[in-house]
Order: structure tokens, then sequence, then C-alpha cells
């Protein structure tokens, strides 16, 4: 299993460009979950999926839109990047088993970006 | 989820044992004490969770005492590559209400020297 992965690895935008961050897993798991990690500092959630055609908002949502589009994938957008959105983003997925049981999150190896 | 404190650093030596302790005094009952380790350029890696008492696997352990108002990471015989971030989080068990997003610090800075 290649776990949860990323891509790019690294990308350098313009203020005002877009882009879309993918993330795939294939551990068949229904949660999925975008953080981004500015320096020092620790993760944030951005936005999460439940499930397949669910998204919810997390901590820090402004300037972002994701798509789940299928249980396998779930992506990132920025319609207009700016310097405050540089980062270094990492996408997750967890295997809920049923309620009232703990589950592990597994971590992408993220991407990062720089706004100029 | 409970709001957790931990050391910003710490320094220790290779074959050396390492305790990281972290307070979480509002746990809630439904809460786990969860552990996350990340390296530099990489995402965080699950470590190790426990709800109370002492919790052990390959990499580390975890005592909780009988309040659950703190937990001490303890990881033995260090070497160089555990040098990493340590994340202590709280952990609210899954109720079906929506997502379980993690509530990350700024976590443990452990620095291994030879």
């Amino acid at each position: 299993n290649a776990g949860v992965t990323q891509t790019p690895k690294f990308q350098v935008l313009k203020t005002g460009q877009s882009m879309t961050l993918q993330c795939a897993q294939d551990m068949n798991h229904n949660s999925m979950y975008w953080y981004r990690q500015d320096p020092g500092m620790g993760l944030r959630l951005i936005y999460y999926s439940a499930s397949e055609g669910t998204t919810d908002k997390g901590e820090v949502p402004n300037g972002y839109n994701v798509s789940r589009l299928n249980k396998r994938e779930f992506s990132l957008r920025l319609e207009s990047a700016a310097p405050s959105q540089t980062s270094v983003y990492f996408c997750a997925s967890n295997e809920i088993a049923g309620v009232g049981v703990k589950g592990t999150q597994y971590f992408g190896p993220g991407t990062r970006l720089l706004v100029l | 989820l409970a709001k957790t404190t931990q050391p910003i650093s710490m320094d220790s030596y290779e074959g050396q044992e390492v305790n990281i302790t972290c307070s979480h005094n509002n746990i809630a009952t439904n809460d786990y004490i969860t552990w996350y380790q990340q390296f530099p350029s990489q995402g965080p890696r699950f470590i190790i969770q426990g709800y109370k008492t002492k919790v052990t696997n390959e990499v580390a352990s975890l005592f909780i005492p009988a309040d659950r108002k703190s937990s001490t990471l303890s990881l033995p015989r260090v070497s160089l590559s555990d040098t990493a971030v340590y994340y202590c989080l709280g952990r609210e068990v899954y109720s079906g209400g929506g997502a379980d997003g993690l509530t990350f610090g700024k976590g443990t800075h452990l620095i291994i020297q030879p």
C-alpha cells in the first residue's frame, strides 16, 4: 500500500493564481482531511470529509475549497492564492471503525506551497 | 477537545530514557490521549494512544494517572533518529456526529545528541 499520497510535492505561485492540491489514499478509509502547518506551529484543520460525498469546514477554511471526488480522492483548491497561504499542506485519512471506536489518522508527505 | 500543554523543547543523549509530560487539566470523559511524532519534511505519525493507566507498544509507553490531568510519553533508549517533534493531543471518541479532525499544539521538539 502506498498509504496517503499527495501531489505536487512543491509549488510556487504568484498572488492571485489558482491551483489544486491532490490527495489520494488506498486504505479504503472513509474520512479524509486537509491541514496546513506554518513554520514552528502545529497543524490546523482546513476542511474535512467524513465520507464520500460530504465535506465540511474545519478551523481555517477561508480561501479554500475542497472536493471529495470519490472514496479515494480529496482535493484542495486555492482559487486566488495569497502570501498568507504560504504553508505546508498535509492530507490525512482515518478509518472510523464505528461510533465509540478511536481511529488513527495517517498523513501524507505534504505539499510545500510558496505564494509570492 | 482537551487543551494540552507540553514543553517546547527537550534535550537528551543516545541510550537514555526520555519522558515527555503533557498537561490536559480539562480533559473530558470521552477524550483519549494520543501522541504523534513528526520528522522534518514529513507528516505526523501516530505513536501511541491511551485512556487510563499504562499502554505500551513497540515504540513507546504512555502513562496516564487516575485523574487523567496529565500523561507521560516514555521513549526507551533513544537514538539520534528519535530527534523529532512530539505532539500530545486530546482525542475525542468518535460519536458519529461528524469528522474528528485533530487539534495540534506546537509540540515538544526533542533533540537527541550523541
